[in-house]
């Protein structure tokens, strides 16, 4: 199992560009979930999914949409960035909503 | 919503002594309290976790231990090696209504000093 993978590890986008960051997991689990992590903050939760074609919003979803075709991917799209959306952002997965979280190793996003 | 505080922000200990780590939550209702360690440029990983209905667990040389009256939880690393240096977070998860929404604290940088 490859676990959580991430695409890409690095991206530098402009103001205003768009992007998507990918996440696709093989382990078969229904929850997935964004997270942003910036110096001082933590991991603060973006959107997660609790099953296919299901998403809702977490603490901090402005800027970011999200959608759950499959079961395996969960990609998370920014339409317009801004350079408040530097971070690291780390996509998790889980069995369950109540089953331990397995991380990626995450994408770092500057934005200038 | 679920505030979960972190203490210390950082921790310096000398190789072979123990190092503790104490979060606070605010709800009551939240039922599941995983740690997770960090390394330099990897996601986090799950090292010890503890549920509502337990008071303590160990595993090896980390230990986690949970006060529900006082809302707060610990986790102590014993006999700390070099390769126990690395970030490391607490959590809090509340579930109800069909949400399982975890709340981290802001981390803290264990430095093990050979």
């Amino acid at each position: 199992n490859a676990g959580v993978t991430q695409t890409p590890k690095f991206q530098v986008l402009k103001t205003g560009q768009s992007m998507t960051l990918q996440c696709a997991q093989d382990m078969n689990h229904e929850y997935m979930s964004w997270y942003r992590q910036d110096p001082g903050m933590g991991l603060r939760l973006i959107h997660y999914s609790v099953g296919a074609g299901i998403t809702d919003q977490g603490e901090v979803p402005n800027g970011y949409n999200v959608s759950r075709s499959t079961t395996e991917d969960f990609p998370l799209r920014l339409l317009s960035a801004a350079p408040s959306q530097t971070s690291v952002y780390f996509c998790a997965s889980s069995y369950s909503g109540n089953s331990p979280l397995h991380f990626g190793n995450g994408t770092r996003l500057t934005v200038t | 919503g679920e505030n979960v505080e972190q203490h210390p922000s950082t921790l310096s200990v000398q190789e072979g002594d123990s190092a503790v780590i104490k979060c606070t939550y605010s709800d009551s209702a939240s039922n599941y309290f995983p740690w997770y360690k960090q390394e330099l440029g990897k996601g986090p990983q799950l090292i010890i976790d503890i549920r509502s209905n337990v008071g303590e667990k160990k595993d090896q040389r980390i230990a986690v231990t949970l006060n529900k009256t006082a809302k707060h939880f610990s986790l102590h690393i014993t006999e700390t090696q070099p390769e126990d240096s690395a970030v490391y977070f607490c959590a809090a998860r509340t579930s109800g209504a069909g949400s399982y929404q975890l709340t981290f604290g802001k981390g803290t940088k264990l430095s093990v000093i050979p």
